[in-house]
């Protein structure tokens, strides 16, 4: 596609459920990167995938929170056991290469009732 | 630790007034530096400066990156009420890739 994709805009769900966030990366990116938005907050740094090498998880706050990527197409940030404070907008962004500028999805809003 | 701060906070001007946003940056090895801009959804890629282009423009848009005082700015000219957005400063961090960003900017153009 033309740019990021990630799905869904949207999650409610409840305490203590487990939620799945897609991205599809811009086409032949081979870096992708997931970062967490907290209401009125920076960007914080969960993981990164670049190619076939084994992912940065430097950034993943707990052991609840995981995520996979199929060679250079999409990924899946899992979050199990979820709790209030996982309550934020997580956003995807993908770049051609390593050193070059990171280009962000619209983000997923979860919210944890 | 690798730390980017933003000033000011938040900015409130009139339409056609000229506004400089602010970043400084603590980081070894040094690679680059990116402005964001992020209305009410995805960041938007606006600028990477590096060591090898440190000065940037876009029509109203232009940046500066000073490596010696470790500190950019960012500008904008003649503002609009679409300017109205948080811009956002990040480097990449020590020895990774992954960005790490400032707060940023709340700037609200009015008319």
């Amino acid at each position: 596609g033309a740019g990021v994709s990630q799905s869904p805009s949207n999650k409610v769900t409840e305490k203590g459920k487990d939620v799945e966030l897609r991205c599809d990366p811009i086409s032949g990116h081979t870096a992708l990167y997931w970062y967490r938005q907290r209401l009125g907050q920076g960007l914080e740094f969960l993981i990164y995938f670049q190619g076939n090498s084994a992912p940065d998880k430097s950034g993943l706050p707990s052991d609840r929170f995981s995520a996979e990527r199929t060679g250079e197409s999409v990924s899946t940030l899992t979050i199990q056991r979820t709790q209030q404070e996982d309550s934020a907008v997580y956003l995807c962004a993908s770049s051609a290469h390593r050193d070059q500028p990171q280009h962000f999805g619209d983000g997923t809003r979860l919210s944890i009732l | 630790e690798d730390k980017v701060v933003q000033s000011p906070l938040s900015l409130v001007v009139h339409e056609g007034d000229t506004v400089t946003l602010n970043c400084s940056y603590e980081v070894t090895n040094f690679r680059s530096l990116l402005w964001y801009k992020q209305e009410k959804k995805a960041p938007t890629f606006l600028f990477m400066l590096t060591s090898s282009g440190i000065e940037k423009k876009s029509g109203r848009l232009s940046s500066i990156l000073d490596k010696k005082e470790l500190f950019s700015i960012l500008n904008i000219t003649a503002t609009q009420t679409g300017d109205s957005a948080v811009y956002l400063c990040a480097v990449p961090n020590s020895g990774n890739t992954p960005l790490v960003f400032g707060k940023g900017t709340r700037l609200s153009v009015i008319a």
